[in-house]
């Protein structure tokens, strides 16, 4: 596609539910991160992915958090759990090569009531 | 740990006037990122400084990069009012940005 797709746009949802945000990055991206924004904050990273593998996870925040890229391409992040805490615009972006070029979705408002 | 610190946290100027956003980081890299996010909308890529020395222009903002500092500017010049946002730099840790916290620019006609 043209552009770094992120559904849904707003996701609100009982605390102690589950979620996934879907990310879908532009054709032919090898390379796929996730980011957390809280309010009045710069992104926060979560994870890396190059091609399917997770590259690096290590801003993953505890082990409710989770994703995948099974085919390399779509990439799924799942809250199990969800906290208030967990509020926050969920980012993805996407590369051409890692660590260059990125290029950012419009995010998935995510709110825990 | 790399850390990214940028200051003003908030900016107000008037329209026509000059100022600077700084950016100091605290670990060696060569790859340094601005962004500007509008409200509720995602981040906007303005400027990849690759190496020492380099600067960019685009419009009414330069910015530079001084490795051996960790320092980088983002100047603003003659303020108009279409470039009230939030301004992000981030720096390239080898595996993922790291963002400063971002200044809040309002300019004020």
């Amino acid at each position: 596609g043209a552009g770094v797709s992120q559904t849904p746009s707003n996701k609100v949802t009982e605390k102690g539910k589950y979620v996934e945000l879907r990310c879908d990055p532009i054709s032919g991206h090898t390379a796929l991160y996730w980011y957390r924004q809280s309010l009045g904050q710069g992104p926060e990273f979560l994870i890396y992915f190059q091609g399917t593998g997770a590259a690096d996870d290590s801003g993953l925040p505890n082990d409710r958090f989770f994703a995948v890229r099974p085919e390399g391409s779509v990439s799924t992040l799942k809250i199990q759990r969800t906290e208030r805490g967990d509020s926050a615009v969920y980012l993805c972006a996407s590369s051409l090569l890692p660590n260059y070029g990125y290029t950012f979705g419009s995010g998935t408002r995510l709110t825990v009531v | 740990e790399l850390k990214v610190e940028q200051n003003p946290l908030f900016l107000s100027m008037q329209e026509g006037k000059n100022y600077t956003i700084y950016c100091n980081y605290s670990t060696t890299s060569d790859r340094l990122y601005w962004y500007r996010q509008d409200p509720g909308k995602s981040l906007e890529s303005l400027f990849v400084l690759l190496s020492n020395g380099a600067v960019k222009q685009e419009g009414r903002l330069m910015a530079s990069l001084d490795t051996k500092a960790r320092l980088s500017t983002l100047h603003i010049t003659a303020a108009v009012h279409d470039l009230s946002a939030t301004y992000f730099c981030a720096v390239d840790g080898g595996r993922m940005l790291t963002f400063g916290g971002g200044t809040r620019l309002m300019v004020k006609p």
